[in-house]
């Protein structure tokens, strides 16, 4: 178990560009979950899946936003056509299946996104 | 919708000093509740959890207890430590989905 991994941890970007960013749960986590952190602000919610089943989506999550999860194991992010307002902290987060009690979600270290 | 409202930073203390991070929330249900905590230049990590009224959750000398009569959550240690300097983030998961819904987020900084 090595935790969950996020790929790249930094990404430079120039407006209008499309970004993909991935993440790596924790093995047999079923649930994975994309969050987004501005500068002082507390993570918010943007989407999460349950193996590879998009559940829900945040109405943060606007049309130039997609997500993946081609075979419940990693899940990738894409941005297109990047805005100066998309510049945050993008982490995602795992949790193991219905621990009995237990809901802990466990956080990547997250990738910082600049958008010039 | 659900929200967390916690206090806002920065706090400041000397080392051994009491802390208390107040939080409140609102939520349909009994939500279960967190304090994470952010240190510089790492990611996000559970401090501690409470799944159900009056559970007290408990790590590190940290303690917070769920109070369902105040809708609160508040964090508090009995003697930081310079070690101890973070954010913390009050949080509570959606009962359906368990997504997090957190607070803004207090930065704590204990001076020796």
């Amino acid at each position: 178990d090595t935790g969950v991994s996020q790929d790249p941890r930094h990404k430079i970007t120039k407006r209008g560009q499309n970004v993909t960013f991935r993440c790596d749960p924790i093995s047999e986590h079923n649930r994975l979950y994309w969050y987004r952190q501005t500068l002082g602000q507390g993570p918010e919610f943007l989407t999460y899946f349950q193996n590879e089943a998009q559940l829900e989506k945040s109405r943060l999550l606007s049309d130039r936003f997609s997500a993946e999860r081609p075979k419940g194991s990693f899940s990738t992010l894409e941005i297109q056509r990047t805005e100066q307002g998309d510049s945050a902290m993008y982490l995602c987060a795992s949790r193991s299946p219905g621990t009995s009690g237990v809901n802990e979600q466990f956080f990547g270290p997250g990738t910082r996104l600049t958008v010039l | 919708g659900d929200s967390v409202t916690q206090m806002e930073g920065p706090v400041t203390l000397s080392e051994e000093a009491f802390l208390t991070i107040n939080c409140t929330y609102t939520a349909t249900g009994y939500p279960s509740l967190f304090w994470y905590v952010q240190y510089p230049g790492e990611g996000l990590q559970l401090l501690l959890k409470a799944t159900k009224a009056d559970d007290k959750g408990s790590n590190k000398g940290f303690e917070a207890t769920y109070r369902k009569e105040t809708t609160s959550f508040h964090l508090e240690k009995g003697s930081v430590q310079v070690s101890d300097s973070a954010v913390y983030f009050c949080a509570l998961s959606d009962l359906n989905t368990d997504k997090l819904i957190f607070g803004t987020g207090t930065r704590l900084q204990v001076f020796p």
